[in-house]
């Protein structure tokens, strides 16, 4: 297993409500990434912390905001939800900023209704 | 990061080995190639790294031409267990900010 370990596992918010998803990285990385997956797609990146700075965005809107914490846990933060909202959510940590070879989570599954 | 471009689907059967091919025009000098496998409703894990040659793990190889514009994965005698999404993905390693550009991926699909 990664070691990374994403909460919950699947949430059900209705739309215009806000979201917390959780992330634990992996011991030892110092950066988390968040991912976006819809149905049939490839995972999108939303933005990545390093050392509790953001490091890097996406194209994603205002309302999807996050944190990283001194133990490097991190929190994606979406508010008022939209119905395209939905879809698995994913953290990735790795060793260093940048490094391509990442640790990802099993996902949080959000469907917004 | 560089835009790749791998076939949608591919099938084959067990036991066979299973080359999938990603193409990527305009890789930068400093892009390394990577390939991640995705199970359903999981997240993707990371199989394998290499900027140019031959590369081989426990898993799979990989094999970049000296121009670096295309990549194959190869998939050593294939089980079930390895119906799957595999994504290409080029980028600067070791770059502060760098993003993982995922596209759709080719999806295997082995039979018995």
């Amino acid at each position: 297993e990664t070691g990374v370990t994403q909460s919950p596992t699947h949430l059900i918010k209705t739309r215009g409500q806000q979201v917390t998803l959780r992330c634990s990285s992996q011991s030892g990385h110092n950066t988390v990434s968040w991912y976006q997956q819809a149905l049939g797609q490839g995972p999108q990146f939303i933005f990545q912390y390093y050392r509790e700075e953001e490091n890097g965005r996406g194209n994603f809107p205002p309302r999807f905001s996050g944190l990283q914490f001194p133990n490097y846990s991190s929190e994606l933060n979406v508010n008022a939800l939209e119905l395209d909202d939905s879809a698995l959510y994913l953290c990735a940590s790795s060793l260093v900023a940048g490094n391509t070879e990442a640790f990802f989570g099993q996902g949080t599954r959000l469907t917004v209704v | 990061l560089a835009k790749t471009t791998q076939p949608i689907s591919m099938d084959s059967y067990e036991g066979q080995e299973v080359n999938i091919t990603c193409s990527h025009n305009n890789i930068a000098t400093n892009d390394y190639i990577t390939w991640y496998q995705q199970f359903p409703s999981q997240g993707p894990r990371f199989i394998i790294q290499g900027y140019k040659t031959k590369v081989t793990n426990e898993v799979a190889s990989l094999f970049i031409p000296a121009d670096r514009k295309s990549s194959t994965l190869s998939l050593p005698r294939v089980s079930l267990s390895d119906t799957a999404v595999y994504y290409c993905l080029v980028g600067i390693y070791n770059q502060a900010g760098t993003a993982l550009i995922f596209g759709k991926g080719t999806t295997l699909s082995v039979s018995s």
